[in-house]
């Protein structure tokens, strides 16, 4: 069975640093990879998802991942934060089995201070 | 516009008392899911659907029902609602194609309180 880890529940940077959310994985078998956000009161939004075509994966709103395999890692960041980063975020990963379950983390809150 | 709705969007009811909470999308996927997310563990899933008629038990299925009789929907079905089912309610949906990698698209969630 896969399961995911997030460190931290909620991280807090200023407004321009570097944002660094962290994810571990674990997969008996090659994982695909997923980052969501959610914004307040709203649904799930997907950021960027690893499929193996690459190790550094780009998303949406200035966001990337990086896959390692060594390290069963695969932790999100963004090099200057801005303040409609504020949101919590999700690491998701899914093997490929017919059920097509999303194993997701327990989340981190990332609020931006000005 | 592409999306996944849900309704409602906000519930609160009483222990015993059946409820539905519908979930409809417009994208002719042919995978639908339902979620839960409580604080500290995440989403987990309850129930999901690989096509019209074929539904199956996620890692939560306990007190749910499920149908899908047409492809655009999926309602999840609380025929005893208990306070242990209080929880933020995601619909979500795919397609199932050849690849894995589908991204799954969420609604904007329901929030269940039940007394």
């Amino acid at each position: 069975a896969q399961s995911v880890t997030q460190l931290g529940s909620h991280v807090s940077v200023s407004e321009g640093a570097l944002v660094l959310l962290r994810c571990n994985y674990s997969s008996s078998v090659p994982p695909y990879l997923f980052w969501y956000v959610q914004y307040p009161n709203q649904g799930l939004q997907l950021l960027l998802k690893y499929t193996s075509a690459a190790t550094l994966v780009k998303g949406i709103n200035g966001f990337e991942a990086e896959f390692k395999k060594s390290e069963t890692s695969f932790h999100l960041t963004k090099p200057s934060a801005h303040m409609s980063d504020a949101a919590e975020y999700f690491c998701a990963v899914r093997v490929d089995t017919g059920r097509r379950a999303l194993t997701f983390g327990s989340g981190t809150r990332l609020q931006v201070q000005p | 516009e592409a999306q996944v709705t849900q309704n409602p969007r906000y519930l609160i009811t009483v222990t015993g008392k059946k409820l539905t909470v519908t979930c409809s999308q417009n994208m002719n996927h042919e995978y639908m899911s339902w979620y839960r997310q409580d604080p500290g563990l995440g989403l987990r899933q309850i129930y999901y659907s690989m096509n019209v008629e074929v539904t199956d038990k996620g890692d939560v299925p306990e007190g749910y029902k499920v149908s899908r009789k047409e492809k655009r929907n999926f309602p999840l079905i609380l025929e005893s609602p208990s306070p242990n089912q209080t929880s933020l309610y995601f619909c979500a949906s795919s397609f199932s194609g050849g690849t894995s990698t589908d991204t799954q698209y969420f609604g904007p969630g329901t929030r269940l309180t039940v007394l």
